[in-house]
């Protein structure tokens, strides 16, 4: 058990409906981020949250937006779905550290959610 | 980030060693190698990182070369619940809020009976 949290597991959902996923972190983490694989694009980066502030972007589309909340929890919504948004969406955290040898910067992931539109 | 090369699949006895290379001939001074690995459509796990000396722990050790242009990541007696994809992808540590991932497409790794 990574200690992240992701709800639902399973979603299943119509073309053209919104629909919300949410990560509760690893208890002390600041950095939230959200993955989406897919199986002919393989894990692909969307964007990550630190401390409640949008830190990067990957290649998420303008139809999902994310959001952190104060007590770190992070929901990725996804709007106007499509067949091809059909994935795994996996959430991750990793605490803050300062750099240098001692740093690990590991990222724990949770179980994901599968998002399947029909 | 520094890209990386690995083979597409691999074969290991279950109770043999796995040896799984990664080539990372572009690997800058100042980044990581890490290894994760992602059992099938769970969320990856990290495994081992290192900079340029050899690390083992309890899952796995890294061996990089001298160079540092390319590692091994081995896991010392391979169980079928070993059966996963492995990824090999290397970073700058960053403080503060690190940086994302870069997954590539790793070797998926099967332990046979």
């Amino acid at each position: 058990d990574s200690g992240v949290t992701q709800t639902p597991k399973h979603l299943i959902t119509a073309t053209g409906q919104r629909v919300t996923l949410r990560c509760s972190p690893r208890s002390g983490d600041l950095s939230v981020y959200w993955y989406q694989q897919s199986l002919d694009q393989g894990l692909q980066f969307l964007i990550q949250y630190y401390n409640g502030e949008e830190r990067a972007k990957g290649n998420i589309l303008e139809r999902f937006s994310a959001q952190q909340f104060p007590d770190l929890h992070s929901e990725l919504n996804l709007s106007s779905l499509e067949l091809g948004d059909s994935a795994l969406y996996f959430c991750a955290s990793s605490p803050a550290e300062r750099g240098g040898l001692r740093a690990k910067n590991i990222q724990y992931f949770g179980a994901g959610t599968r998002l399947s539109v029909l | 980030d520094a890209k990386t090369t690995q083979p597409p699949s691999m074969d290991c006895a279950e109770g043999r060693a796995a040896n799984l290379p990664c080539n990372h001939s572009t690997i800058s001074g100042n980044e990581y190698v890490y290894w994760y690995r992602q059992i099938h459509s769970q969320g990856p796990q990290y495994i081992i990182h290192g900079l340029k000396n050899n690390e083992t722990n309890e899952m796995a050790s890294l061996i990089i070369t001298e160079d540092r242009k390319s590692s091994t990541l081995i896991l010392p007696h391979a169980t079928l619940r070993d059966t996963a994809v492995y990824y090999c992808i290397v970073r700058v540590v960053r403080g503060g809020s690190q940086g994302n991932l870069i997954f590539g497409k790793g070797t998926k790794l099967s332990v046979k009976p």
